[in-house]
């Protein structure tokens, strides 16, 4: 069964600054990542995903991530953000049943 | 262009009342999901359905049940309501393959 652990629950960061949030996850078999984003009171829209091929992959609102197989992470970086990033963020595993297992979650704060 | 549509977006039960949530989708998708959501758990899968006319259970199941009515539409129902249930509920639908969900906007119960 796939599990995922998303290792900082809150991150706090000044506007501008890089950020990194954290991911790991377990599974048997191939996988499918994604990294999802809250805004406050709203649905979950996607961020960006991994499926095949390249091992950085680039999403909406200027974030990326990597997959690293060998360290069975899935890190979600930003150089620089700004305030409208302030939201919460998941991670999640799939692999070639169609359930999607997800994170707890990482608040990501940005400070002025 | 609707996506996934639930209803309703708020309810407030009483213990041991009843009550459906319904989930449409509107993107001809095959699978179809129910979540829940609490503080710091992320999102924790309750049932599933594969395609029209399956339904398989999540991480936590208990106290619910579902129906894949047809392509378009899965409910959720509570046959009992507890306090325990008192979260937000998210519907969610995908496309063969391996590709992203879509969530509808959330429905917010409180069990009293």
């Amino acid at each position: 069964a796939q599990s995922v652990t998303q290792l900082d629950s809150q991150v706090p960061v000044f506007e501008e600054a890089p950020v990194e949030l954290r991911c790991n996850y377990s599974s048997s078999v191939s996988v499918y990542l994604f990294w999802y984003v809250q805004y406050p009171n709203q649905g979950l829209q996607l961020l960006l995903k991994y499926l095949s091929g390249s091992t950085l992959v680039k999403g909406i609102n200027g974030f990326e991530a990597e997959f690293n197989k060998s360290q069975t992470s899935f890190h979600l970086r930003k150089p620089s953000v700004h305030i409208s990033d302030t939201a919460e963020y998941f991670c999640a595993v799939s692999g070639v049943t169609n359930k999607l297992v997800f994170g707890a979650g990482t608040i990501l704060r940005v400070k002025s | 262009n609707a996506g996934v549509t639930q209803t309703p977006k708020f309810q407030v039960l009483k213990t041991g009342q009843s009550m459906t949530l319904q989930c449409a989708q509107d993107m001809n998708h095959n699978s179809m999901y129910w979540y829940r959501q609490d503080p710091g758990m992320g999102l924790r899968l309750i049932y599933y359905s594969a395609s029209e006319g399956t339904t398989d259970k999540g991480e936590v199941p208990n106290g619910y049940n579902v129906s894949r009515l047809n392509k378009r539409e899965f409910s959720l129902r509570l046959e009992s309501a507890a306090p325990s249930q008192t979260s937000v509920y998210f519907c969610a639908s995908r496309g063969w393959g391996t590709g992203e969900l879509f969530f509808g906007e959330g429905s917010r119960l409180t069990v009293l």
